[in-house]
């Protein structure tokens, strides 16, 4: 049964770097048949999807539009997790961020499974 | 970026009832959409997938249909453990996107 296990700060100062992880049980980051999703979740923008992390021989990386410029989503393969990176954030960032593993296929990824505990992030000063 | 609109935004019925919620893509998704369960604290729970499939465990009462641009999901008769917010979710291109959700609450 696989499992994911949400860590990091919940509050983070303006212009900051808002970091998670989320570590895996019962999967590989590394999986053929998984991709390894960040999406949060506010009042005012609903679920919204944030990207993802995937290994198809070598790691790919695709990111919303809204948070490309300042997203990076690793993984780590010697602690079985992956992590988000939000780079210079503002209040507008204030949002339950969830990790989530998608069922992968050969013809895609397709849906959210398994999901994190969710944690919420404050921006403030 | 890929549109979706569900409706109602909420609703209240009867234990028993039979519940409708409907999702409407900005363009033609095929079958590529999913079905969320969200419950006040807890992260969304997958219902049901590629439009109309069960996930493992989900009780039967839960279906869902629909294909190009109009879905719909049925509860057959609502239960108080039901009570939540439903959500759904294409996955035809990236990014992936969401409806603004539904809040089912018992009349």
């Amino acid at each position: 049964q696989v499992q994911l296990q949400q860590s990091g700060p919940g509050l983070v100062k303006p212009s900051q770097t808002l970091s998670l992880s989320c570590a895996i049980s019962g999967d590989s980051v590394s999986s053929n048949s998984a991709a390894w999703n960040w999406v949060r979740q506010s009042p005012s923008r609903g679920l919204e999807w944030l990207g993802r992390t995937y290994y198809r021989s070598k790691w790919y990386n695709d990111y919303a539009v809204s948070v490309k410029s300042r997203v990076i989503i690793n993984p780590d393969t010697s602690k079985n997790q992956f992590s988000l990176q939000l780079k210079s954030v503002t209040p507008e960032d204030t949002a339950v961020y969830y990790c989530a593993r998608d069922y992968c296929s050969r013809t895609g990824c397709t849906r959210f499974q398994v999901w994190g505990q969710g944690t919420l992030v404050t921006v403030s000063s | 970026d890929i549109q979706m609109t569900q409706s109602p935004s909420s609703l209240s019925a009867s234990v028993g009832d039979r519940v409708t919620i409907t999702c409407q893509a900005s363009q033609d998704i095929s079958h590529y959409l999913n079905w969320y369960q969200q419950k006040p604290g807890k992260a969304p729970k997958l219902l049901i997938y590629d439009a109309s499939n069960l996930e493992t465990g989900v009780p039967s009462r839960f279906s869902g249909s629909g294909s190009g641009t109009d879905f719909t999901f049925i509860i057959s008769s609502l239960q108080p453990e039901d009570i939540a917010t439903y959500y759904c979710q294409q996955y035809n291109n990236l990014p992936w996107t969401f409806g603004q959700g539904t809040k089912v609450e018992i009349k």
